[in-house]
């Protein structure tokens, strides 16, 4: 069984400050996970991965992820917020490829992000 | 670059009627998964196909089925509509044997069961 942990369900940000939507997942296995973005009335909008490799990876719009393995966490952090950024957002997780069963994403229950200008 | 395509967007429908939802993949995408989002849920997985052939299931109700045909489009039927049903459902596509390839999602379909 895969889970996807998002522990706040609003986060409030100024814009121009630093943001961080924090995600925590279990999986059995090695985990491929995601950010998604969801504008109000509009579907859902792939912002970044990690597969493998460096912990560190960069996505869409400025945003980048940390994986942290031994703490399986995966938060969203961004330098400078902006107003346009509001949005949910979702972390999603599935098992690692494997060349047999099927890699339904698992979705956390979504973090509303607000910039206040 | 081409996207997922759903529809119909929009679709009104009254309790116990059927519904059906069309969706087609990115070119050349071989997986279709659909999930369902409740308001203020989060996506849920219903099912998944691969080449044509069921690849996985999920919380999907005994009342849906679904299925994808030879040019790799898939159709959720919906039948004895409930209200409960009411929600946004998604369809994803993707490569199968391309490990790590993120989904692709469409816009989605907006069902409101009155």
């Amino acid at each position: 069984a895969q889970s996807v942990a998002q522990p706040e369900d609003q986060v409030n940000v100024a814009e121009g400050n630093p943001l961080t939507v924090k995600c925590t997942y279990s999986v059995s296995g090695n985990p491929y996970l995601f950010w998604y973005v969801q504008y109000p009335n509009r579907g859902l909008q792939f912002l970044l991965k990690y597969i493998t490799g460096d912990n560190l990876v960069k996505g869409s719009y400025g945003f980048e992820a940390e994986f942290n393995k031994s703490q399986t966490s995966f938060h969203l952090k961004k330098p400078s917020a902006l107003v346009s950024d509001s949005a949910l957002y979702f972390c999603a997780v599935r098992v690692a490829y494997s060349g047999a069963g099927s890699y339904q994403l698992t979705f956390g229950k979504g973090t509303k992000l607000s910039v206040i200008p | 670059a081409a996207g997922v395509i759903q529809s119909p967007r929009h679709l009104i429908k009254e309790k116990r009627e059927t519904a059906t939802l069309k969706c087609y993949p990115i070119p050349r995408h071989d997986t279709v998964y659909w999930y369902q989002q409740g308001p203020g849920q989060d996506p849920q997985f219903l099912i998944s196909f691969y080449e044509k052939m069921q690849s996985d299931k999920g919380s999907i109700p005994d009342r849906f089925s679904a299925q994808q045909f030879s040019d790799y489009h898939s159709e959720l039927n919906m039948s004895s509509l409930e209200l409960g049903d009411s929600a946004l459902y998604f369809c994803a596509s993707s490569l199968w044997d391309r490990a790590g390839y993120e989904q692709y999602f469409g816009p989605g379909t907006r069902l409101t069961v009155t």
